[in-house]
């Protein structure tokens, strides 16, 4: 059974700093991975999709890598701001109907 | 842009009462998912849709029940409400494929059994 595991659980840095937020996954047998970004309350917004024969998807200053042999991506953060402060969520999907297995999230704080 | 919407925000019902959580999509996806958050547990697959009238359990299917009669609409029933199922409930649809599209959420619908 894929298990997606997401630490730490929160991080608090200061604003400007360029960051890395990590996930892994026991079954490399995936279709995709899906970082999400989740604001208190709200439902999930989908930030980046890296399909399994790719290494890297980027957005702005979002950048997310997927290692699909160690089971590992990672969301890169360039350049914090205030406005980044939210949970962020990674998914795989490693089955037909895109169904997606969720870590829990890491919850992150930008001070001003 | 893919817009997934919930009837509800917020919702406060009584236990023993059944509710209809709705969700409608409006770019024509095959897939429709209904999920639960709850702290520490992160988000758990209740049911999913790949077709109208069509359904399977996912991962937490006990208590619940489905309906897709459109395409556009996926319905979450809960018989007789129990306080355990006070949860943020979460709705999402994809195309349909190898598990290569995106989901895309709707807000979500805070409910609380009393």
């Amino acid at each position: 059974k894929q298990e997606v595991t997401q630490i730490p659980a929160a991080l608090s840095v200061p604003e400007g700093e360029n960051l890395v937020l990590n996930c892994s996954f026991t079954d490399s047998a995936i279709y995709n991975l899906q970082w999400f970004r989740q604001d208190p309350g709200k439902g999930l917004t989908s930030l980046l999709l890296i399909q399994s024969s790719q290494r890297e998807q980027t957005s702005g200053r979002l950048n997310a890598s997927l290692d699909k042999s160690s089971g590992r991506s990672t969301l890169y953060i360039a350049a914090s701001q205030p406005g980044d402060s939210a949970t962020y969520l990674c998914a795989v999907s490693t089955g037909a109907n895109s169904k997606l297995t969720f870590g829990k999230g890491i919850t992150l704080s930008v001070r001003p | 842009d893919v817009k997934v919407t919930q009837s509800s925000r917020y919702l406060v019902k009584r236990t023993g009462e059944k509710v209809f959580l709705e969700c409608v999509q409006d770019m024509d996806h095959e897939n429709m998912f209904w999920y639960r958050q709850d702290p520490g547990l992160g988000l758990r697959l209740i049911y999913f849709s790949y077709d109208v009238k069509m359904k399977e359990k996912g991962d937490i299917p006990e208590g619940y029940s489905v309906s897709r009669e459109k395409k556009e609409r996926f319905s979450l029933i809960l018989e007789s409400a129990s306080t355990n199922q006070t949860s943020m409930y979460l709705c999402a649809s994809s195309p349909q494929g190898q598990g290569a599209y995106e989901q895309y959420f709707g807000p979500g619908t805070r409910l609380t059994v009393t």
